[in-house]
Parts: structure tokens; C-alpha cells; sequence
């Protein structure tokens, strides 16, 4: 049974970079064709995609695909060693405060893109 | 974007009831229609994706239907452990839209 798990500060500063971290357990976050993603939820509010990370086997096209209204300032990578994804937000401001999930989509093999395990979220609060 | 829209943004129903959401989406997106669930305090749960493939584990009093730009979530027969705010979600192009939430209550 595959599980994500979010963590990182649940305070930033306005201006400062937000860096969270998703730990993936019970599968190799190498193996398989699969898009490691990150979305977002403002407090009482609709879901946001952040962008997404590809593993598998094709070196054919940027691994890496964000959500146009915040590409300039994320990056999302991967560190195979530990199992682990993370997620960059440079120059935040109090509307990215958002609880923050990190989720998998296996959409690469069959087509199909859904998100079908989902961490458990963590609340990122922008403030000073 | 593509812009998604759900119907009603909230409903009160009775335990038994049959629960129709629908979601309307701003181009045509074939099936690549997705709903969660997301009971309060949890993250969101796969129910259907494709517009009517149910996720293993889901119960079959749940289905989804359409194509195109119009869809729709049936509960066949409500229960009480489906109080959640049910989101659509397109997957036909970048990037992955959602709708805005259909809170179901107990009447």
C-alpha cells in the first residue's frame, strides 16, 4: 500500500521561499511510470495544482510541469536516496497560505491522469 | 484553463436518498472527468475517474456518467458516511482543473 507524507515548516515569512518535503512509502518512487504531484487548498476553498514531477523510463521531454500561474517561482525535485519529493515556492506571499498536499498520478502508462494516493496535507501559513 | 463547474454548491438529503452533483466544464474534455471526495479535516479520495470507472475500493452506490462537457455523480442511496464536499476534476489538458465543491449534508 503506497502512502505519501507531507512535512516542512508550517510557518514562512512573506518574501521567503516555502520548501516541503513528501515522503513516499510502500513503493520506489523511481520505479514505474508515474507523476509525483503536489496541490494546494486555501483554507475553505477549491483545489489548486501546483505541478508535477515525471518518473520512468523516458528521457524524451522535461520531466518537470507546473501550473502556469505559478511557474516562475516553483520547482519541484526528486531525491530517489530517500524516497522523497519536494516542493519550492520562492517569494511567497499570504495567498499561498493553503494547506499543502503532495499526491501520485499514474497517468503516464495508461493514459489516464487522476490522482489516486494523496497525502494527508499540511497547513503552510505565510506571515510575519 | 479550462473552467469547471459544479451543481448545486451544496445539498441537503435524507439517508436513502439518491444524490445527483453535476459538472460542467468550459470545453469539451471527452472523459477525462475525475470526482473526489473529501470528508472535513481529510485529504481528498479518489471515487471515480474517466468519468465512470470506479476506484477499487469505492463503494458501488457510487457512479459517474457523461462526456463531453457535461457529468454527473450518483449516489444511489446516501449514507451517513458520505457527508463530504464532492470536487470534479479535468485531467483532458495542462493544467488539471477543479470545480468548486458540492457539500453534501444529512437532512
Amino acid at each position: 500500500q503506497v502512502q505519501l507524507q507531507e512535512s516542512g515548516p508550517g510557518l514562512v515569512k512573506p518574501s521567503q521561499t516555502l520548501s516541503l518535503t513528501c515522503t513516499v512509502s510502500g513503493g520506489s518512487i523511481s520505479s514505474g511510470n508515474y507523476y509525483w504531484t503536489w496541490i494546494r487548498q486555501p483554507a475553505g476553498k477549491g483545489l489548486e495544482w501546483i505541478g508535477r514531477f515525471y518518473t520512468g523510463p523516458s528521457t524524451n521531454y522535461d520531466p518537470s510541469l507546473y501550473n502556469p500561474s505559478l511557474k516562475s517561482r516553483v520547482i519541484i525535485s526528486l531525491d530517489t536516496s530517500k524516497n522523497q519529493f519536494s516542493l519550492k515556492l520562492t517569494s511567497v506571499t499570504a495567498a499561498d497560505t493553503a494547506v499543502y498536499y503532495c499526491a501520485r498520478d499514474p497517468g503516464y502508462s495508461s493514459g489516464w491522469h487522476y490522482f489516486d494516493y494523496w497525502g494527508q496535507g499540511t497547513l503552510v501559513t505565510v506571515s510575519s | 484553463d479550462i473552467q469547471m463547474t459544479q451543481s448545486p454548491s451544496s445539498l441537503s438529503a435524507s439517508v436513502g436518498d439518491r444524490v445527483t452533483i453535476t459538472c460542467r466544464a468550459s470545453q469539451s474534455i471527452s472523459s477525462y472527468l475525475n470526482w473526489y471526495q473529501q470528508r472535513r479535516g481529510q485529504a481528498p479520495k479518489l471515487l471515480i475517474y474517466a468519468a465512470s470507472s470506479l476506484q477499487s475500493g469505492v463503494p458501488s452506490r457510487f457512479s459517474g456518467s457523461g462526456s463531453g462537457t457535461d457529468f454527473t455523480l450518483t449516489i444511489s442511496s446516501l449514507q451517513p458516511e458520505d457527508i463530504a464536499t464532492y470536487y470534479c476534476q479535468q485531467s483532458y489538458n495542462t493544467p488539471p482543473t477543479f470545480g468548486q465543491g458540492t457539500k453534501v449534508e444529512i437532512k
